[in-house]
Formats: C-alpha cells, sequence, structure tokens
C-alpha cells in the first residue's frame, strides 16, 4: 500500500523567513493533496497537483509536484503568524482512498 | 462552497455505550469518508462509501461500523465505545478525480 513520509516533522521558523515542507510517496503519485489543520479543528484545503512539475501558488504559498521524484513540495515565502499549523500532504493513488503523511507542525515566532 | 457538517464537536462517552457520528454534506457527492486523527499517528481512515448502501473497510475498521442510507448523511457507528477510540474524528466528502477532498470540523471523542 501506498504511505506518505512528510519532513521535517516539525518546524519553528522566525516571521519573515521563507520554508519548505516535503511529502514522499512509497509509490507513483496520481494526485497530490496539501490540506492545513489548526490545533483542533477540520482540514482546509490548500492545492491539488495532478501533473508531474505542475506548480500552483496561492498567495504566499507555493507547492510543486515532481513526478520522478515521487515527490512534492510546499514553499512558504515570508511566513506569518496565520501560516501556522499542521500542514498535511495527501494522495489518492487513483484508488479513491485519501491517505496522508503524518504531518508537519509549523510555528512561526513574531 | 461545498460544506461538510459533523453534528457534535464534542462528545463525552461511557465505555460500553453505542454511539453515533454524523456527518451531512451539500454537495451531492458520492463519496464519502470516516477518518480518525491521533498524535503521531496521523489520520487514517475507517471507512468509506462510494454510494448509498454502499461501504468500504478502509485502514482501521475494528470496532466501527458505518451507514449510509441516505447520499448526503454517512454516519460512523461506535457498537460499543472503548477508551482507545478517545480520537478526533473527520469526515470528508469528494466529488472526483480532478476535485479536492473536503472536510468537516471534526469531532473530538472522549470515552471514559
Amino acid at each position: 500500500s501506498q504511505e506518505l513520509e512528510q519532513s521535517p516533522q516539525s518546524l519553528i521558523v522566525q516571521e519573515g523567513k521563507n520554508l519548505t515542507i516535503n511529502c514522499t510517496s512509497s509509490k507513483t503519485l496520481y494526485g497530490l493533496y496539501w490540506y492545513k489543520q489548526k490545533y483542533g479543528e477540520g482540514l482546509i484545503f490548500l492545492m491539488m497537483l495532478q501533473k508531474g512539475g505542475e506548480e500552483k501558488s496561492h498567495e504566499k504559498i507555493t507547492a510543486k509536484l515532481d513526478e520522478k521524484k515521487q515527490q512534492s513540495s510546499l514553499h512558504i515565502t515570508a511566513s506569518q503568524p496565520s501560516h501556522a499549523g499542521i500542514y498535511l500532504c495527501g494522495a489518492d493513488g487513483n484508488t479513491g482512498k485519501l491517505i496522508f503523511g503524518q504531518g508537519t507542525t509549523l510555528q512561526v515566532k513574531p | 462552497d461545498v460544506k461538510v457538517t459533523q453534528s457534535s464537536r464534542y462528545l463525552v462517552k461511557r465505555t460500553g455505550e453505542k454511539v453515533f457520528l454524523e456527518c451531512v454534506q451539500d454537495m451531492d457527492h458520492e463519496n464519502m469518508f470516516w477518518y480518525r486523527q491521533d498524535p503521531g499517528l496521523g489520520l487514517r481512515l475507517i471507512y468509506f462509501s462510494y454510494d448509498v448502501k454502499m461501504k468500504e473497510k478502509g485502514d482501521i475498521p475494528e470496532g466501527y461500523s458505518v451507514s449510509r442510507e441516505k447520499k448526503e448523511r454517512f454516519s460512523l457507528i461506535l457498537e460499543s465505545a472503548s477508551t482507545n477510540q478517545t480520537s478526533m474524528y473527520l469526515c470528508a466528502s469528494f466529488r472526483g478525480s480532478g476535485y479536492g477532498y473536503t472536510f468537516g470540523s471534526g469531532t473530538r471523542l472522549t470515552v471514559v
């Protein structure tokens, strides 16, 4: 079965700094989803990537999909306290069953 | 916007009780899912459904059952709640390939 590994598991950055979160799959990625979760709440959909080389941006968050490496990266530029939370990558392996990585907890220090 | 509504944000139940967690989506999606989220274990799929009266086991179905009598409603049932089922439960709805999964706000269940 497919597994997703996220790195790092946790991250503390100073406000204004850039950061990158990686998500590596054990199998071919057909669709890769990025979600953000505030503590104790549901998941907020950020972006979906479907094709190798695809890159999407939303405000200061950019996600890329490297199909050959079976990896996706999420990059935040000029981080703000509002970016704090848990970031999760998910993949459905073309099965319709969405599985998740363990999550990356981000803290942004003012 | 698609809305997925979970009936309770917080729930406290006693060991041995039968517990119903309700999830309703308002966009006519065929696919619905139940996950539990635990520290260090991430989100794990309990059950999912592709259509009314259809159900498929996920990775951790033991101790749970589901019901989908109507397209918009997917219920998770804990037949006899146990303390190891204390967790955050998340419901999701999915339109199909090319679209994101939409999650509810979650139900934090504590079994005492």
